[in-house]
């Protein structure tokens, strides 16, 4: 079974600073990459998610995350963060379910 | 447009009363079926998926069950609840075929007092 792992339980950061969030995984075989994120009292929504081609992907509130296959890992990204980036992100693979890592907590302060 | 249905947000319950939770996914057909619980630190458990009508896979052997009666309709089910049972249940559902990733509902909060 595959596992997924988060390096960060909490990042705390202010606003404009970068922000970089890492997630490995175990499978070797072809996987399916996701960033999911949960904003207080919301949904988990889909942040980006990787299948195939250029290995830098965009996702949605400029967040891009870079596959590294040689590496088994799937980092997330941001330049510049706001303070309504506070959230918790999720990595997760895919080869027949959806395996997430425990998540991150980012806290942007103002 | 597809759409998923949970319910209810918030439950209570007694240590030993049964449990059922509801999930329906709207606007498609055969979808599979998940049902995760959120944990504090630990991220999302899968514990059961299904990929049609009566076909249910367990991935954590537990107090819990679950059923899929419909093509759209997913429940997760207990005869005695435990406090061990208190989470964050959510349902999500994918497309057979496409590279969607999952969709998730709104969850459930259940309280095992």
């Amino acid at each position: 079974a595959q596992s997924v792992s988060q390096h960060n339980h909490h990042v705390i950061l202010s606003e404009a600073a970068s922000l970089e969030l890492g997630c490995n995984y175990s499978y070797g075989g072809t996987v399916n990459l996701f960033w999911y994120v949960q904003y207080p009292g919301q949904h988990l929504q889909l942040l980006l998610k990787y299948f195939s081609g250029d290995p830098l992907v965009k996702g949605i509130k400029g967040f891009e995350a870079e596959f590294i296959k040689s590496k088994f890992s799937f980092n997330l990204r941001k330049p510049s963060v706001q303070w309504s980036d506070t959230a918790e992100y999720f990595c997760a693979v895919n080869d027949y379910k959806l395996s997430f890592g425990a998540g991150t907590t980012v806290t942007v302060r103002a | 447009s597809q759409t998923i249905h949970q319910w209810p947000a918030t439950l209570v319950q007694p240590v030993g009363s049964p449990l059922s939770l509801e999930c329906t996914v709207e606007g498609t057909s055969n979808p599979n079926l998940y049902w995760y619980r959120q944990a504090a630190g630990r991220g999302l458990q899968l514990l059961f998926y299904s990929v049609g009508i009566g076909q249910i896979s367990s991935e954590v052997p537990q107090n819990l069950s679950a059923s899929r009666p419909q093509d759209r309709q997913f429940i997760l089910s207990s005869k005695k609840l435990l406090l061990s049972d208190s989470g964050f249940y959510l349902c999500a559902y994918s497309l057979v075929g496409t590279n969607y990733g999952y969709t998730f509902g709104s969850g459930t909060r259940l309280t095992v007092v």
